[in-house]
């Protein structure tokens, strides 16, 4: 069973569309971030939810605006996508906020044409 | 600014030899610490963590050695083993609230 799944695994774009991308974490977690690795292979953290509410936001831009429907799922919204915002996206999950071990999904392959 | 860094981006090791993977960092306030192991086209996993108030912690074949006058930490794997060729990322966090991540290093054990 898969802990930390990410839908879809590969999203291939024009830029100016709006995309979303999906997380679901089955472990029982309260505690969910989206991560983006960028080319340079940096990993950062864009946001944080712990029991549905925001507890990091990063300087992102506001194209950008994560859902959490529930505790289960963060769902990111990318609105207006440019060039730069290909990269790899990571959805992870934590039993709490702090120094919890992070359970990580298998990446979202972005790529904006 | 990349507070975590890992300068090495690749290590070949023979195996059944020692691999040494390093981590520098620059934040004094980070005194919590983890490393990551990553296969191609998955997600980052939890290998093993340090605390500041330890200078080493081993959990079978990997031992973390932290040095904060030094603000170094490496990872030891013995023996190295054909499995263990992956991206490992080294990350730490000085209130818990986030972790900041290094660039990783590719290890590539020779069978």
């Amino acid at each position: 069973d898969t802990a930390v799944s990410q839908t879809p695994k590969y999203l291939v774009t024009q830029m100016g569309n709006d995309k979303s991308i999906k997380c679901e974490q089955n472990l029982g977690h309260d505690t969910m971030y989206w991560y983006k690795q960028d080319s340079k292979k940096f990993l950062k953290i864009m946001f944080s939810y712990n029991n549905k509410e925001l507890i990091i936001n990063e300087t992102v831009p506001n194209r950008f605006s994560p859902k959490s429907p529930d505790k289960a799922h963060l769902n990111l919204h990318i609105n207006s996508l440019e060039l730069g915002d290909s990269a790899v996206y990571f959805c992870a999950s934590s039993q709490g906020f702090g120094r919890e071990t992070q359970y990580f999904g298998p990446g979202t392959r972005l790529l904006v044409l | 600014d990349q507070q975590v860094k890992q300068n090495s981006p690749s290590l070949s090791v023979q195996e059944g030899r020692i691999s040494i993977l390093n981590c520098d960092y620059t934040n004094s306030m980070f005194d919590y610490f983890l490393w990551y192991k990553k296969y191609p086209a998955e997600g980052p996993t939890f290998l093993i963590s340090i605390s500041s108030i330890k200078d080493k912690n081993e959990d079978g074949r990997f031992t973390v050695f932290l040095n904060k006058s030094a603000k170094h930490l490496s990872l030891h794997i013995v023996p190295s083993q054909p499995g263990d060729s992956a991206v490992y990322f080294c990350a730490a966090s000085d209130d818990g609230n986030q972790f900041y991540f290094g660039t990783g290093t590719s290890l590539t054990v020779i069978p």
